[in-house]
Formats: structure tokens, C-alpha cells, sequence
């Protein structure tokens, strides 16, 4: 089975303060993805990378930074945390373009006071 | 338009009942579609997905798929209160072929 890990399930961070979301895959997976899932607005993209060291913008990158180092590790930077990003945050891999499937972690619940 | 839209519900079917999940698009070269089940607190889990239109068949589930009027359902048949869960759909357009574009999810309760 695929198995994508977030670090950490529950995170309290403050305003300013850089935060820091790892994801690891141990499915070999080319591509993986950062989503913010809200009440009423259902999933959205913010980062993605199909490749190491290589990222592209999703549907709202404003405020978020991302680093692919290594194929099975995808971290999320919040450069200075600010109260709208109080949010669930769910990782995804894929082993291909588009077509295939993704594969979430279980999610880290972010509040920022 | 968003660009795949569900009707956020709740949706609520008695048990044993056939419980239908719609999900429209905007037509941007549509290529496929998954279904995801997602229970409260937990993460997506992929239920179905279609890539031609007709209709695909897995146990207690059934997704469709229409391109010509642009919209994607999911049955579940026998509904179980254990289907309690928000379904999420998801689709893949050419123009944009390397991520998944979600709507904001449906959630249904089925009642014993």
C-alpha cells in the first residue's frame, strides 16, 4: 500500500511565526501535491512538483513557499503565518501525470493564533 | 463557473435505499473523473474513478459519466449508514492535465 506521511496531525503556530509541513512518500511517486481543504470550499491546490527540485503554482500560492530536495519528501513553508491560513492541510502523491489517482496522507490541522 | 461544482447538501437517503452523488463541469477538454469518500476527520480515499462516458461498475457502486451534457454521478446501491461520509469529485481537463480540480463535496448521511 502507499503510504504518504504528514509529520504532524495537530500543529498551533503563531502570527509571523515561519512553519514549517513535511510529507514523505515511499511509493517512488513522481509528482505530489500540497492541498488546503475548508469548510464550504472543498480542496485547493497550492503547490505542486512532478519532479525533484521542480514546483509549479496551484489555484493559491499566495503566502506559501515549497521545497522538493528529495523525490519522496515534499515540505510546505509558510513564510509568516497569518490567521487565514488556520486550515487542514492534506499531501497527495501520484505516480503520473493527471490520469492517476492521488494518494493522501493523513493531514496536518493547522491553527494559527 | 467553478469548474467542477457538487451540490454540498446534506443529502440524506434512508438505509437500503439507492443513494445518487451528482457532480457537473465546465467542458475545458474533460479527460476523467474519480470519485473520493472522505469520513469526518479523516483523509480522501479514492471510491471510483471513469475515464469514458458510460457507466463503471464496482460492488455497491456505480459511477457515470456524461461528456456531452458535462456531469459525473456516483450510485451506491444498498446504502449502508457506514457510506456516511462526504464524496468528493474530482476531474482531470486537458488543458491543465498534471492536477486534479475538485468540487467542494457532498455529503450524505444515510439513516438505519
Amino acid at each position: 500500500d502507499v503510504k504518504v506521511t504528514q509529520s504532524s496531525r495537530y500543529l498551533v503556530k503563531r502570527t509571523g511565526e515561519k512553519v514549517f509541513l513535511e510529507c514523505v512518500q515511499d511509493m517512488d511517486h513522481e509528482n505530489m501535491f500540497w492541498y488546503r481543504q475548508d469548510p464550504g470550499l472543498g480542496l485547493r491546490l497550492i503547490y505542486f512538483s512532478y519532479d525533484v527540485k521542480m514546483k509549479e503554482k496551484g489555484d493559491i500560492p499566495e503566502g506559501y513557499s515549497v521545497s522538493r530536495e528529495k523525490k519522496e519528501r515534499f515540505s510546505l513553508i509558510l513564510e509568516s503565518a497569518s490567521t487565514n491560513q488556520t486550515s487542514m492541510y492534506l499531501c497527495a502523491s501520484s505516480p503520473g501525470l493527471g490520469n492517476s489517482p492521488l494518494h493522501f496522507g493523513n493531514g496536518t490541522r493547522l491553527t494559527v493564533t | 463557473q467553478k469548474e467542477v461544482e457538487q451540490n454540498s447538501g446534506p443529502l440524506s437517503v434512508p438505509e437500503g435505499a439507492i443513494a445518487s452523488l451528482n457532480c457537473t463541469y465546465s467542458d475545458r477538454g474533460s479527460q476523467s473523473f474519480f470519485w473520493y469518500r472522505q469520513y469526518s476527520g479523516k483523509s480522501p480515499e479514492l471510491i471510483m474513478f471513469i475515464y469514458s462516458n458510460g457507466d463503471k461498475e464496482d460492488g455497491r457502486f456505480t459511477a457515470q459519466l456524461n461528456k456531452a451534457s458535462q456531469y459525473v454521478s456516483l450510485l451506491i446501491r444498498d446504502s449502508q449508514p457506514s457510506d456516511s461520509a462526504t464524496y468528493l469529485c474530482a476531474g482531470v481537463f486537458r488543458v491543465d492535465a498534471q492536477k486534479l480540480v475538485f468540487g467542494q463535496g457532498t455529503r450524505l448521511t444515510i439513516n438505519p
